[in-house]
C-alpha cells in the first residue's frame, strides 16, 4: 500500500522568496516519486521525479527536491518564486519499476502575490 | 514530438446516457493511464493499459470500462452516467517504465446535467 501527504493545502510567497512544499509518503515498496504542476484548466506537467537515483533532485523552472528515506519526505523547493509558478502541485507516489499506478496527495495551491 | 492528446475537451451529457472519451498517446508509448480528478476527491487512478492488456485497475464501479487498440490509443467509457461522474479525466502515457514518468494530456472535462 502506498499513500501521499502534502502537509500544506495552501503555501503563499512574495515574488522572489524561497518556496518550499511538503511532502510525506509511505510506500511498501521501494518507492518512485514525483512531483506535478497544474495550471488553471490544464493539464498535468511534470517537474521532476526520483527514482532511486541520486536524492536530490533536479527538475524544469528551477524546482529541486530531495528524497530522505528516514523521514519519508520528498519536499519541493525553489529558491526564488516567480509569478509564474502560482498553480497547484502535486506530490506522487508509485512502486518503483513497471508504470502501474501513480498515487496522489491532495495538491498544494502555491499563491505568488507581487 | 506530439504530447498526448485527449478528445473532446469539453463534453455535457445527462443522467442516464453514455459516454466515451479518447486518449492518442505519445508515439512510441505502449502505456495508457486514466485518472479522474475532482474537487472533493482529488486525483484518482482509473485503469491502466499496456500493449492492449488491462494491468491494473482501480476502485469504480463497472460501468468504467476501457480499451486499448493495437496502436496504443486508448478509449474509455462510462455508461449510465450520474451527476458524481462530472470530472476532469486525464489521460497519461508512458513507456511502460515509471522511471520514465508519465506524460499527461489536457484532460476532458466531462460535465453531466
Amino acid at each position: 500500500a502506498q499513500s501521499v501527504t502534502q502537509l500544506d493545502s495552501h503555501v503563499s510567497v512574495s515574488e522572489g522568496t524561497p518556496v518550499l512544499l511538503r511532502c510525506n509518503y509511505s510506500s511498501s515498496y521501494s518507492p518512485s516519486l514525483f512531483w506535478y504542476v497544474q495550471h488553471p484548466n490544464k493539464g498535468l506537467q511534470l517537474l521532476l521525479k526520483y527514482t532511486s537515483a541520486a536524492t536530490l533532485v533536479k527538475g524544469i523552472n528551477g524546482f529541486e527536491a530531495e528524497f530522505k528515506k528516514s523521514e519519508t519526505s520528498f519536499h519541493l523547493t525553489k529558491p526564488s518564486a516567480h509569478m509564474s509558478d502560482a498553480a497547484e502541485y502535486f506530490c506522487v507516489v508509485s512502486p518503483s519499476g513497471s508504470a502501474r499506478q501513480l498515487t496522489f496527495g491532495s495538491g498544494t495551491q502555491l499563491t505568488v502575490l507581487p | 514530438k506530439a504530447g498526448v492528446t485527449q478528445t473532446p475537451r469539453y463534453l455535457i451529457k445527462t443522467r442516464g446516457q453514455q459516454v466515451t472519451l479518447s486518449c492518442s498517446p505519445i508515439s512510441g508509448h505502449r502505456s495508457v493511464s486514466w485518472y479522474q480528478q475532482t474537487p472533493g476527491q482529488g486525483l484518482q487512478f482509473l485503469f491502466e493499459y499496456f500493449s492492449e492488456t488491462q494491468r491494473n485497475k482501480g476502485n469504480f464501479p463497472g460501468r468504467f470500462s476501457g480499451r486499448q487498440f493495437s496502436n496504443s490509443r486508448s478509449e474509455m467509457n462510462v455508461s449510465t452516467l450520474e451527476l458524481g461522474d462530472s470530472a476532469l479525466y486525464l489521460c497519461a502515457s508512458s513507456l511502460g517504465n515509471i522511471d520514465y514518468g508519465y506524460t499527461f494530456g489536457s484532460g476532458t472535462r466531462l460535465t453531466v446535467v
